[in-house]
């Protein structure tokens, strides 16, 4: 059974990063997730994949300040240079027993 | 540039039936899978289920036995209905785009393209 566990808010100051982790248990070896972004007033917005090798491929036009990696069973969405545009919900998604399955988001504040 | 569009009611009564239609522009809707996802405070993010541009559809067991979708491809709209609607089902509902991708034999379907929801209310 595939689990994804994120912590449910997490906060950093403008312009600094921020790490957030989703923790992914599968039977699987070799795994991947997507993230995605749920802003307030945007609405919802993929923003990239990450590989269980930390290799990761953005969506289209997604800033540089977002990127991806990976430790063991933990998948990270790192953003620097935060900008309050930036505060929002994450999601880290993936698919298992026929099913798209969702982490329960990570609320960020931008301070 | 692909953009979804979500229109529908925004209040269903108790057991009423919820039918909600998503119209893609900027792109055909004769390729890729298309979703649809809801969210609400108590139960976070949850997939509904998918058609492809075939017209194949997968569901979440958890919503099957209340749930279709369906694709119009003259139209580039696709839609949900979701029977026996309660105060549980209130939610955003979102349409997206899916598209599969694999990583040393680990497929997997994602999202890649969201519309920005519409709020149902079911009282």
């Amino acid at each position: 059974q595939v689990v994804l566990t994120q912590s449910p808010s997490a906060s950093a100051s403008l312009g600094a990063s921020v790490k957030l982790t989703c923790t992914l248990r599968t039977g699987h070896s070799n795994y991947a997730i997507a993230w995605h972004q749920f802003h307030p007033e945007r609405g919802p917005r993929y923003l990239m994949k990450v590989n269980s090798d930390g290799s990761h491929t953005k969506g289209d036009e997604i800033p540089d300040r977002f990127s991806g990696s990976s430790s063991g069973a933990e998948l990270y969405l790192t953003i620097s240079s935060l900008q309050s545009e930036d505060e929002a919900d994450y999601y880290c998604q993936t698919w298992g027993s026929g099913v798209v399955l969702f982490g329960g988001g990570t609320k960020l504040t931008v301070l | 540039q692909v953009q979804l569009h979500e229109s529908g009611p925004g209040l269903v009564k108790p057991s009423e039936t919820l039918a909600l239609s998503c119209t893609v522009s900027g792109g055909s809707i004769g390729t890729y899978n298309w979703s649809w996802l809801r969210r609400s405070p108590g139960k976070g993010l949850e997939w509904i289920g998918y058609i492809s541009y075939t017209g194949t559809s997968i569901y979440n067991p958890s919503l099957k036995s209340r749930v279709s979708i369906s694709i119009h491809t003259s139209m580039n709209q696709f839609s949900l209905k979701l029977t026996s609607m309660t105060a549980a089902d209130t939610a955003v509902y979102y349409c997206a785009r899916g598209d599969t991708s694999g990583f040393y034999g680990f497929y997997y379907y994602y999202m890649d393209v969201w519309g920005k929801g519409t709020t149902v209310i079911v009282s």
